[in-house]
């Protein structure tokens, strides 16, 4: 089954102790992202990948860091999270040539104390 | 600076009616726009989509339209189902580009028996 899968699904922390958000994607995509969604904001873009070893930032990528070393993987990491990073974390992907049509995971839901 | 707004947090119709859901944008750059779907504790799952070179695109019971002088799209459902309560997100992109996906804020669509 095509699928974007994230772990953990749902995460308490607290300030400043570094965590990492897993994403795998079994489609062969080269194209992935990282997205932030709060009330009254809507979905915002943290970093995203055209592929191996290439990333950007997003719209909020402050507080963030990825890394791309392998085409199914793409993981967040927040190396000293703060409670403005309480947050649902959707990763997606797609193929770089069909951006708009990207597949979601499931989303982690982290709440940092 | 939100580029693509959903200025209806929520919208209640009744099951067999249709339901309109809007969105406007402000960058003139955007030559392509999407609806995707989001149902609790799962990720947004595309929905449907249209080039800035058309102004109607039908799916079924799922329609989008585009006003390009407007800047303002739509998404039609007709009949709506209680199984198409869900969290409607508006995105845009500008094609050809290392582009993202712009993300409106979401409207919560309610079908009521």
């Amino acid at each position: 089954e095509a699928q974007v899968t994230q772990n953990p699904r749902y995460l308490i922390t607290v300030t400043g102790k570094k965590l990492t958000v897993t994403c795998s994607q079994n489609m062969n995509h080269e194209y992935m992202s990282w997205y932030r969604q709060d009330p009254g904001l809507g979905l915002r873009q943290i970093y995203y990948s055209m592929n191996v070893e290439v990333t950007d930032k997003g719209d909020v990528p402050e507080g963030y860091k990825v890394s791309r070393k392998e085409k199914r993987n793409f993981p967040l990491i927040l190396e000293s999270p703060s409670p403005n990073q309480t947050s649902l974390y959707f990763c997606a992907s797609s193929r770089r040539d069909v951006q708009e049509t990207q597949y979601f995971g499931p989303g982690t839901r982290l709440l940092v104390l | 600076d939100q580029q693509v707004k959903q200025n209806s947090p929520s919208l209640s119709v009744q099951e067999g009616r249709i339901s309109i859901l809007n969105c406007d944008y402000t960058n003139s750059m955007f030559d392509y726009f999407l609806w995707y779907k989001k149902y609790p504790a799962e990720g947004p799952t595309f929905l449907i989509s249209i080039s800035s070179i058309k102004d109607k695109n039908e799916d079924g019971r799922f329609t989008v339209f585009l006003n390009k002088s407007a800047k303002h799209l739509s998404l039609h459902i007709v009949p709506s189902q209680p199984g198409d309560s869900a969290v409607y997100f508006c995105a845009a992109l500008i094609t050809g580009t290392a582009s993202k996906l712009t993300f409106g804020t979401g409207t919560r669509l309610q079908v009521t028996l």
